[in-house]
């Protein structure tokens, strides 16, 4: 089955610290990854793709992502979080162009 | 703002009843989503257009479910017959065909089913 896993619900981290969000994925083929983040009564915002390319993938607000085919994971990193990056993160994986696959969600606190 | 928008933003409706919510796209996205989104779960995926055609329904949740995108421009999701279970977040989203499926949501309407 085709499927996305954030296998934290939770991720606490230090403002100034680095952070990750983890995901990993079970799908077919060659999908697009995304990041998307949502705010308090605020709708989801886009973060960041992978498409093709680099497996790098630099987004919105400083955050990066790193795909890892061997490992079917594209984890969501930043060097150093802000209290203000506190919210709900989501992986999405789209392994047909039609269809869209969302994580849980992983609930990121940053504390001052 | 020029943004996607939902109307209405909450719904409040009581079980058995038929419920109609709107999505107005982008303008210059050709590509609609309609997704659920239920407490402490991340979107669920329900249907898709591209322009006023219809790609992927199969994920609609029940034949109770419809949605139409009559012009290729605004969108209507129905439900009908509504139950408790259908009380969710619904989330509609466009794209445009360059924009390899990154989405740009709106603010969902909240359905209550009482």
């Amino acid at each position: 089955a085709q499927s996305v896993a954030q296998p934290e619900d939770q991720v606490n981290v230090a403002e100034g610290n680095p952070l990750t969000v983890k995901c990993t994925y079970s799908v077919s083929g060659n999908p697009y990854l995304f990041w998307y983040v949502q705010y308090p009564n605020r709708g989801l915002q886009f973060l960041l793709k992978y498409i093709t390319g680099d497996n790098l993938v630099k987004g919105s607000y400083g955050f990066e992502a790193e795909f890892n085919k061997s490992q079917t994971s594209f984890h969501l990193k930043k060097p150093s979080a802000l209290v203000s990056d506190s919210a709900l993160y989501f992986c999405a994986v789209s392994p047909l162009r039609n269809d869209m696959r969302f994580g849980a969600g992983t609930r990121l606190t940053v504390k001052p | 703002d020029t943004g996607v928008s939902q109307n209405p933003r909450h719904k409040i409706t009581k079980r058995g009843q038929n419920v109609t919510f709107r999505c107005d796209p982008i303008s210059e996205h050709n590509r609609l989503y309609w997704y659920r989104q239920t407490l402490g779960q991340g979107p669920e995926f329900l249907t898709y257009f591209q322009n006023e055609a219809q790609l992927e329904k199969s994920r609609l949740l029940s034949d109770r479910f419809s949605a139409e995108r009559p012009k290729g421009s605004f969108s209507t999701l129905e439900i009908q017959r509504t139950e408790q279970g259908d009380s969710a977040m619904y989330l509609c989203a466009s794209s445009s065909e360059a924009g390899q499926r990154t989405e740009y949501f709106g603010p969902g309407t909240r359905l209550t089913v009482t």
